[in-house]
């Protein structure tokens, strides 16, 4: 599988917007790009995903690079309950593949 | 709809025990997951079982079984409990008919072995 790297943590200002970074070099060109997100104490929950077009939310929205090699998440105002840890997972559809392979993740600190 | 249900919410076994958890998917998901999440290796895929079958298969001991009935609730059994095996349990299900579609997680079964 294509592998994904983010920053270890980031940290943020309450009411201020979030960017959060992902690398996939390898990425294929049938592998859509998922975010999920895991709040203390919670299962993950989906976020947002895409494969070539910037897409928008109510969660956040998604820019996807040209040459799709990185994406941003962008939080637009960040809140307290966006505390968690963010993972970028890229999903092949081209092989029977159906799981989500997490990577480490970003844990997200926001201050007030 | 209700979301994803998993019971229990919290055990504690032995070493040498066996467990079973069960995972109740949204109505009308016929895939269910499941993950295993520890401090050390993170979230990692266990199984996944669509219409009874399973279908995708991570890398874990035979130890780890599951099973998927026909209103698609899950189970997943482990026999012979390690140590090791203390771990937030996580299912999550989908409809299963799209390899790029959403999963929906349940809040897990933390399960501590003694």
């Amino acid at each position: 599988d294509a592998k994904t790297t983010q920053p270890n943590s980031m940290e943020s200002n309450e009411e201020e917007p979030v960017h959060l970074p992902c690398n996939h070099s390898t990425i294929s060109g049938t592998d859509y790009i998922h975010w999920y997100r895991q709040l203390p104490s919670q299962g993950p929950e989906y976020v947002i995903h895409g494969l070539t077009s910037n897409v928008n939310n109510r969660m956040a929205s998604l820019a996807i690079a040209e040459d799709r090699k990185s994406s941003t998440l962008i939080l637009h105002r960040a809140t307290l309950r966006d505390a968690a840890v963010y993972y970028c997972i890229l999903r092949p559809t081209d092989t029977g593949r159906r799981a989500l392979t997490f990577g480490s993740g970003t844990r997200l600190q926001v201050q007030p | 709809k209700a979301g994803v249900t998993q019971t229990p919410r919290y055990l504690i076994k032995t070493r040498g025990q066996q467990v079973t958890l069960s995972c109740s998917p949204i109505s009308g998901h016929r895939s269910v997951s499941w993950y295993q999440q520890t401090p050390g290796q993170g979230l990692q895929f266990l199984f996944e079982y669509f219409s009874e079958t399973q279908r995708n298969k991570g890398n874990f001991p035979g130890r780890f079984s599951g099973r998927q009935f026909s209103n698609s609730r899950s189970e997943m059994n482990v026999s012979t409990l390690e140590l090791g095996d203390s771990a937030l349990y996580l299912c999550a299900s989908s409809p299963g008919t799209q390899k790029k579609e959403t999963q929906y997680f349940g809040p897990g079964t933390r399960l501590l072995v003694l």
